[in-house]
């Protein structure tokens, strides 16, 4: 069964600091390859997708992800961490017809 | 493109009282999601519909849970009846697709008392 594992529950991390959120998945076919964020009392959003091609990817707010075929992951990853960047991280797979598999989340804090 | 559309935002309710949650999916998307979260127990997929059918519902916790879609534009989800246990925040997603991007509406936070 398909399944999706973020490692870590809590990063804090120094504004300005570089951010790398782990996401490794178990799926038998080829995934589809996603990272949605979501901020305090809202919805979720989707940051980048990964369907084929070029296998590192750029989304919106300066994120971008590296899927790594080898070691079954999609890590996130962001040069300069803004305060703005607070918020819960979620990574997600799926493949077909079917629905998308969650993670956990990754809640990220960000200090001065 | 208004998104994805929830409401109510926030409902609070007694114990043993009907709730009903809806959901007005972006135009042309053909499927919908169904989710609640919990700091318990994450995201949890309750159900999902492609064209308007009902295609897995082994994630509604009870059959105390109902969820319809009469046309490609409305679909609701029925608590009845409501107990504190339900206290989550539900979300509705729509994609092209079951597996393409979902997006998602702001969800709807409920408070069963």
């Amino acid at each position: 069964a398909q399944s999706v594992t973020q490692p870590d529950i809590h990063i804090t991390v120094s504004e300005g600091a570089s951010l790398e959120l782990r996401c490794n998945y178990s799926y038998g076919a080829t995934p589809y390859l996603f990272w949605y964020v979501q901020s305090p009392g809202q919805g979720l959003q989707l940051l980048l997708k990964y369907f084929s091609g070029d296998t590192l990817v750029q989304g919106i707010k300066g994120f971008e992800a590296e899927f790594k075929r080898s070691q079954s992951s999609f890590n996130l990853r962001k040069p300069s961490v803004h305060w703005s960047d607070a918020a819960e991280y979620f990574c997600a797979v799926g493949a077909g017809n079917t629905p998308l598999v969650f993670g956990k989340g990754t809640r990220l804090s960000v200090i001065a | 493109d208004a998104g994805v559309i929830q409401s109510p935002r926030h409902e609070v309710t007694e114990m043993g009282q009907e709730v009903t949650l809806r959901c007005k999916p972006i135009s042309g998307h053909n499927s919908l999601f169904w989710y609640r979260q919990t700091m318990m127990r994450g995201l949890e997929l309750l159900i999902y519909f492609n064209n308007n059918v009902p295609i897995d519902d082994s994630g509604m916790p009870e059959d105390r849970f109902s969820a319809k879609m009469p046309n490609a534009s409305f679909s609701t989800l029925k608590i009845q009846p409501s107990e504190p246990r339900d206290s989550a925040v539900y979300f509705c997603a729509s994609s092209l697709e079951g597996a393409q991007e979902q997006y998602f509406g702001p969800g709807t936070r409920l408070t069963v008392t």
